[in-house]
């Protein structure tokens, strides 16, 4: 089946570096691809649209500049923390909707980021 | 806030049991899904359910939709202690799969 890897799966940082997670879509093309940001033991909250090419679109209250996001493959779509703080920690999850037509989606793994 | 609300917040049960979670949602949809998630990994999709669809079956898996009344249930039978996780609802109201979660359930499926 598809499968989407997410690198790295856990990082530490110091505050103030900066961090980047890779989202792949390994075995198709994903025009699309989604960022969710989920606290411990709480629900996936939608921080941005990754599209192909473009710009993403985020979601209100979400930073622009401090989530960067830059799809610049139909097979990677990542998201760089900057400045990271250590209420950044959080588990980041991606998700890749498959250009082929059952245009379905499928998840990450997750990355863990604890900003010390 | 939320599109979805998901109940209970939490259930404990004896394999063998039927597991039944519920989850409402605030505005119209193109389709509902359900997803699991073992304890710090990612979602695995289990059902999509459109809004024309009242009823839907994946093994184990049973699935409702009420539009009028905003809500789908998902019920697992015959539950094992690997069906132990968080399931979650997700609501895709404008096609594209721009999902939107619920708050999600904790099952804990006991031996």
């Amino acid at each position: 089946g598809a499968v989407v890897s997410q690198h790295p799966s856990r990082v530490i940082c110091k505050s103030g570096t900066s961090v980047k997670i890779e989202c792949r879509s390994l075995d198709f093309q994903a025009t699309t691809m989604f960022w969710y940001r989920q606290f411990p033991k709480q629900s996936l909250m939608l921080m941005a649209t990754s599209n192909e090419g473009s710009k993403a679109t985020y979601e209100q209250g979400v930073e622009k500049d401090k989530f960067l996001i830059n799809h610049a493959s139909l097979t990677l779509s990542t998201l760089t923390v900057t400045s990271a703080h250590p209420e950044d920690s959080s588990f980041y999850i991606c998700s890749a909707r498959d250009n082929g037509n059952t245009g379905e989606l499928f998840f990450g793994e997750g990355s863990r980021l604890t900003v010390l | 806030s939320q599109q979805g609300e998901e109940d209970p917040q939490a259930l404990s049960i004896q394999e063998g049991e039927n597991a039944t979670m519920n989850c409402s949602y605030k505005t119209s949809i193109n389709n509902l899904q359900w997803y699991r998630q073992n304890s710090g990994r990612g979602l695995v999709h289990l059902i999509l359910i459109r809004s024309n669809e009242r009823e839907k079956h994946s093994g184990r898996l049973r699935v409702t939709l009420d539009t009028s009344k905003k809500s789908s249930s998902l019920l697992i039978t015959a539950s094992r202690a690997a069906d132990t996780a968080s399931y979650f609802c997700a609501t895709d109201t404008g096609g594209g799969n721009k999902l939107t979660f619920g708050t999600g359930t904790q099952l804990k499926v006991e031996l």
